[in-house]
């Protein structure tokens, strides 16, 4: 089955700066990368997702690349605003899978201090 | 907008007791997920329905159980219940046909097995 590894688990970044999370896959047939944010005790929230068409997805500061021969994606999040910090997670969805059914990453927990 | 629903949001039970989660998709969505989430740990796919029918299963005990309803409503139930089972757990729904792809989670359940 698909494993996704993610890396840093902990990213402190002061107010302002950027932020950078990386994922890797191991599936190449996968085709869907949500990431999600977590706030403590909630429920995960879709904050941008990429298809496999698709090498890179912008929506305000928050983008995600994808970079299929390598098999990794990334979350770059600019002007890091301290409603930011939460934990992190990137997933990755076969296309034989619905797109619900997610092979997700360890978590990054983001703090961002002002 | 509507949102996913899960009842109950906490539940306290004791070990060997059952225990029965509900949720409610987002209309129109025709697929329902059961995710558990461990303490600091990333959200692991249980099991999925489409059209009332198990569509996938994950790291799913034996002991559990699901099953989704005419209404598209569905339910987990839980035997045997043991002191490892204390997570989160999430309903997700997604609308393959109408509404498109992106999973949207519930609020949660909050399981205590004490």
């Amino acid at each position: 089955g698909e494993n996704v590894e993610q890396h840093p688990s902990t990213l402190s970044v002061q107010e302002g700066d950027s932020a950078v999370i990386k994922c890797t896959y191991s599936d190449s047939a996968s085709n869907y990368f949500p990431w999600y944010k977590q706030e403590l005790g909630k429920r995960p929230q879709l904050i941008i997702d990429i298809r496999s068409n698709v090498g890179e997805k912008k929506d305000q500061r928050i983008a995600v690349t994808l970079n299929k021969t390598a098999k990794h994606f990334s979350l770059h999040i600019t002007e890091t605003q301290p409603e930011d910090s939460a934990v992190y997670f990137c997933a990755a969805s076969l296309p034989t899978d619905s797109w619900g059914k997610l092979q997700f990453g360890a978590g990054t927990q983001v703090v961002v201090t002002p | 907008a509507a949102g996913v629903i899960q009842s109950p949001r906490h539940l306290i039970k004791e070990k060997r007791e059952t225990a029965t989660l509900k949720c409610y998709p987002i209309p129109r969505h025709d697929t329902v997920y059961w995710y558990q989430q461990g303490p600091g740990q990333d959200p692991q796919f249980l099991i999925s329905f489409y059209e009332k029918m198990q569509s996938d299963k994950g790291s799913i005990p034996d002991r559990f159980s699901a099953q989704q309803f005419s209404d598209y409503h569905s339910e987990l139930n839980m035997s045997s219940l043991e002191l490892g089972d204390s997570a989160l757990y999430f309903c997700a729904s997604s609308g393959r046909q109408v509404v498109g792809t992106e999973a949207f989670f519930g609020q949660g359940t909050r399981l205590t097995v004490v």
